[in-house]
């Protein structure tokens, strides 16, 4: 299976200010025939599924605020949230999708210093 | 719009099966491409995919649990289900079904609210 490690556990960032997530794979999900990497985040709320926020990287999903932004190929990525707002305050999930199974992070719980 | 419902007894003994349906609500289950996974969360190992079927009934199966899973679909009910056996506490969870974004890739665009279970003796 592939491992996925987030960085750091928690972090607390104050209103307005930038989040920056890490997240590696232990190998690479670059799939080749499309150069696109296999890789997912999602946001969970308390009492709240996981919701996809960024998929292929860097791609945002529909509705999602432009202050979320996902780089990085091959093993390392970030996700980076600029301008953190309230309504930010959740944890973040990293996930892989380049091979069978998929393979989450343990997350990034995020909140405002 | 599409929406995911998961339902079962919040409690399973510890040997026993535990058993969960998703309804699908919005759409169908036979919907082409439409594939439809559960994937469980739990403190210890964190969010883990167990079971994922395809609309042309094609499944995939978590490696790490083998034969104790068994995803199905019914038609008639616009459900699909999950069948876990030989659970122990560490089956202890909230279970999700999401929907796949594509038949091409395990990624994962709507969730539903989780059912919590636990097994215990």
């Amino acid at each position: 299976d592939i491992v996925m490690t987030q960085s750091p556990e928690s972090l607390a960032v104050s209103l307005g200010e930038r989040a920056t997530i890490n997240c590696k794979s232990s190998q690479s999900v670059l799939y080749s025939a499309n150069n696109e990497n296999n890789l997912s985040w999602y946001q969970q709320k308390p009492g709240q599924p996981p919701k996809l926020i960024i998929y292929w990287a860097s791609t945002r999903e529909s509705g999602v605020p432009d202050r979320f932004s996902g780089s990085g190929s091959g093993t390392d990525f970030t996700l980076t949230i600029s301008n953190l707002q309230a309504e930010d305050v959740a944890v973040y999930y990293c996930q892989q999708y380049y091979d069978i199974p998929p393979t989450f992070g343990q997350g990034t719980k995020v909140e405002i210093k | 719009q599409l929406q995911l419902q998961e339902s079962g007894p919040g409690l399973v003994k510890t040997s026993e099966t535990l058993s969960l349906a998703c309804t699908v609500s919005g759409g169908s289950i036979r919907d082409h491409n439409s594939c439809w996974g559960w994937i469980r969360q739990s403190p210890g190992k964190g969010l883990e995919w167990l079971a994922t079927i395809y609309y042309s009934g094609i499944i995939y199966r978590s490696p790490s649990l083998g034969n104790r899973v068994t995803i199905s679909g019914d038609v008639s009910k616009n459900q699909v289900s999950l069948s876990l056996s030989s659970v122990t506490a560490s089956d202890t969870a909230v279970y999700f079904c999401a929907k796949h974004q594509t038949y091409s890739n395990f990624l994962f665009d709507l969730w539903g609210q989780g059912t919590r279970v636990t097994v215990s003796s």
